[in-house]
């Protein structure tokens, strides 16, 4: 089946540090972009991060630049994005994607999400 | 930063056409997806670049995008359409993926 599992959400201190992991099954992991995109609760879809094939072609959003780092594992089929310095607006459902390439091609398959409550 | 702008909710009976619109400067010189999200689920695309259709969604959703309004139409509105619609845009001078704030379609 041809699927993506978020893991790794939780509860965290402001400030604190998390790891989000998404595994890829049923797809050659390693021929596809990976994204991030996050949804705050009752609020719309945010980008969060992108990266290319072969790692290549890393982007964040201004939101989470300095402070969040994709990376890519291609032997495991995981896509990570370790979050440090978390802040309360950083509290929401976090979803991986996947894409045929980093940029302008449209995120065709998406994981159903992990939560991440950021909260003193 | 490309801001892109739709409005926050679109009403239709069952059985009309519903248009989203989604707004942005000269947006028609990029490529627009867009995704319907139902109540308690991950994303789905429904649009990408501009036009083409993933296979399984069906011809009654189309979609253009010229000038500075992309469109989603949904034709034959079911009830199973009641959903959040979103657009997408990839803006060359940030680097950056910029989504729309949603559009929530109620079918009255």
């Amino acid at each position: 089946e041809v699927q993506l599992l978020e893991s790794g959400g939780g509860s965290v201190l402001p400030g604190g540090s998390l790891r989000l992991s998404c595994e890829a099954s049923g797809i050659t992991f390693r021929n596809y972009a990976m994204h991030w995109v996050r949804q705050a609760p009752g609020k719309g879809l945010e980008w969060v991060s992108s990266i290319g094939r072969r790692g290549d072609r890393i982007y964040y959003a201004d939101s989470v630049k300095g402070r969040f780092t994709i990376s890519r594992d291609d032997s495991k089929n995981t896509l990570s994005l370790q979050m440090s310095g978390l802040r309360a607006e950083d509290t929401a459902l976090y979803y991986c994607a996947k894409a045929e390439q980093p940029v302008l091609t449209a995120f065709d398959l998406w994981g159903q999400g992990t939560t991440v409550i950021v909260s003193s | 930063s490309y801001v892109v702008t739709q409005p926050p909710s679109v009403s239709v009976a069952p059985g009309k056409t519903a248009r989203i619109t989604c707004g942005g400067n000269n947006i028609g010189t990029k490529s627009v997806n867009w995704y319907q999200q139902k109540s308690g689920q991950a994303p789905v695309l429904l649009i990408y670049y501009d036009t083409d259709r993933p296979s399984g969604i069906p011809e009654r959703v189309s979609a253009s995008n010229s000038g500075n309004t992309a469109t989603l139409t949904v034709s034959r509105v079911e009830a199973g359409d009641e959903a959040d619609y979103y657009c997408q845009v990839w803006d060359s001078s940030s680097d950056h993926w910029v989504f729309g704030g949603g559009t929530k379609l109620t079918v009255l």
